[in-house]
């Protein structure tokens, strides 16, 4: 049972315009989430984070939203660049069993088109 | 040379063969992991490290056998693999272990079976 839902495997938006990619989640026990960005050929890297007592985290051209009512977060990238081109993971991390889990989504694959 | 570094790049092994994996990082972290990535799959964590120490491992399969001699180091060592085991390797690390740590990504090893 996927716990972290990444449901669009890709997203195509035009240079300029705003990016919004989606992240749903099933575990209420997830308090912190992230997302990493990774191309082709190399590893995710950390993009940007938000804990669960915020509804919204900003950083630059990222904001990342959080409704925790819903189980929904989101990546808002504005205005979107052809460098943006990647695919995006979100991930939830929460204190489980004793142990920190952190679980990723399948990645949605961002397309800026200039 | 910074961050984290995975070698090697690509593997191709037979099911009887011994190979290992290897993570370095220069980043003074103390956390260090390992995760696969299969095709269409989310990401997944195979074995964490906590100074040193083995902290989980998430019902990973005995062919596989991490070893950590150092915070810097990290190896996965593979033996009489199956088909099913190729896919990307990535190790991580994070400066603690915690669930609002970052983790910084080598750029993986993929490994294919014969």
């Amino acid at each position: 049972d996927q716990q972290v839902k990444q449901n669009s495997p890709s997203l195509s938006v035009q240079e300029g315009r705003i990016s919004i990619l989606n992240c749903d989640y099933t575990n209420s026990m997830f308090d912190y989430f992230l997302w990493y960005k990774k191309y082709p050929a190399e590893g995710p890297t950390f993009l940007i984070s938000i804990s669960s007592i915020k509804d919204k985290n900003e950083d630059g051209r990222f904001t990342v939203f959080l409704n925790k009512s819903a189980k929904h977060l989101s990546l808002h990238i504005v205005p979107s660049q052809p460098g943006d081109s990647a695919v995006y993971f979100c991930a939830a991390s929460a204190y489980q069993g004793g142990s920190e889990k952190l679980v990723f989504g399948k990645g949605t694959k961002l397309t800026v088109n200039p | 040379e910074t961050g984290v570094t995975q070698t090697p790049r690509h593997l191709v092994m037979g099911m009887t063969n011994k190979k290992s994996l290897k993570c370095e990082q220069h980043l003074g972290h103390n956390a260090m992991y390992w995760y696969k990535q299969s095709a269409k799959k989310p990401l997944e964590l195979m074995f964490v490290y906590n100074f040193k120490e083995q902290t989980e491992n998430n019902s990973v399969p005995s062919r596989f056998s991490p070893e950590c001699p150092n915070s810097s180091h990290l190896f996965l060592h593979l033996h009489t693999l199956q088909p099913e085991d190729s896919a990307l390797y990535l190790c991580a690390s994070s400066q603690d272990r915690g669930i609002n740590q970052p983790q910084h990504f080598g750029d993986g090893t993929r490994l294919s079976i014969l």
